[in-house]
C-alpha cells in the first residue's frame, strides 16, 4: 500500500497566492522528501527533511514535519505560473534504501 | 557534476515483444539505482533497486527484470510485454550512504504497448 498520501489531489490557485499541500504516512520514517514533476518529465528533488527536524526552508518553499501525526506539509509562497506541476512526497523508513511515493498533488497556478 | 541518462525517450512496442530500457549515471561511483513505473496521472511504483553490481531487489512480482552489469548502468528488461506494462518508466540514483537519501531522476521513457 502507498506509504505517502498527498492531499488535496488537485489544487488551483491564482498567481501570487500561497499553495499548501499535505502528506500523510503510516510507519516510522528516517526522512521525508518532496519532489516536483512537470508534465511528462522526470522528478526534481525539492527538499529533504529528517525525522528529527520539524521545519525546513528553501527559497519560497517551507516544509514542516510532525512525526507524532505522521504528516508533512509543503507550502509554496507567492506562487508563480511556473510552479504548475505535480508534487509528490516520498518517505523512507529506517534501515532501508528505498522510498515510497505518494499519489501526488496536481497544482495549477493561474496567471 | 552528476548526470543520469535514459533511453529511449519514447517507445511503442507490440504485445509479446521484448523490452530493454537503459539507464546510465555519470559523475558518481557506487550509486544506489532504482527503476520506477508511473501510470498516467498516478504516483510512482518502485519496481527494482540495486545497491551494487549484480545486486537486484525486486519489489513487485511481474514479467519485468532488471540487471546491473556495470557500476553505473541499470537495465530494465522483459521477454514478452503485456498491455499492462505501458507507462512512464523512470530511473533514479542516490548516493550510497547506508540509507535512503536524495534521489536524482532521469528524464524517463514513455512506453506504449499496443
Amino acid at each position: 500500500s502507498q506509504q505517502g498520501e498527498e492531499d488535496p489531489q488537485a489544487l488551483s490557485i491564482q498567481e501570487g497566492e500561497n499553495a499548501t499541500m499535505n502528506c500523510s504516512y503510516k510507519t516510522s520514517i528516517n526522512n521525508l522528501q518532496w519532489y516536483r514533476q512537470n508534465s511528462g518529465r522526470g522528478l526534481v528533488h525539492l527538499i529533504l527533511i529528517r525525522s528529527n527536524e520539524r521545519e525546513k526552508h528553501s527559497g519560497r518553499l517551507r516544509v514542516t514535519l510532525d512525526t507524532s501525526k505522521k504528516s508533512s506539509s509543503l507550502l509554496i509562497t507567492a506562487s508563480r505560473a511556473a510552479d504548475t506541476a505535480s508534487y509528490f512526497c516520498a518517505t523512507a523508513s529506517s534501515g532501508t534504501y528505498k522510498y515510497i511515493f505518494g499519489t501526488g498533488t496536481r497544482l495549477k497556478v493561474l496567471a | 557534476s552528476q548526470t543520469i541518462h535514459q533511453w529511449p525517450a519514447t517507445l511503442v512496442q507490440p504485445v509479446g515483444s521484448p523490452l530493454s530500457l537503459e539507464c546510465t549515471v555519470e559523475g558518481t561511483s557506487n550509486p544506489n539505482l532504482y527503476w520506477y513505473r508511473q501510470a498516467a496521472g498516478r504516483g510512482l511504483q518502485l519496481l527494482f533497486y540495486s545497491v551494487g553490481i549484480g545486486q537486484i531487489s525486486s519489489e513487485v512480482p511481474q514479467n519485468l527484470s532488471a540487471s546491473r552489469p556495470q557500476d553505473r548502468q541499470f537495465i530494465l528488461s522483459s521477454k514478452k510485454l503485456l498491455l499492462s506494462d505501458s507507462g512512464f518508466y523512470l530511473c533514479a540514483w542516490s548516493a550510497l550512504s547506508g540509507r535512503a537519501d536524495t534521489q536524482y531522476f532521469g528524464p524517463g521513457t514513455r512506453l506504449t504497448v499496443l
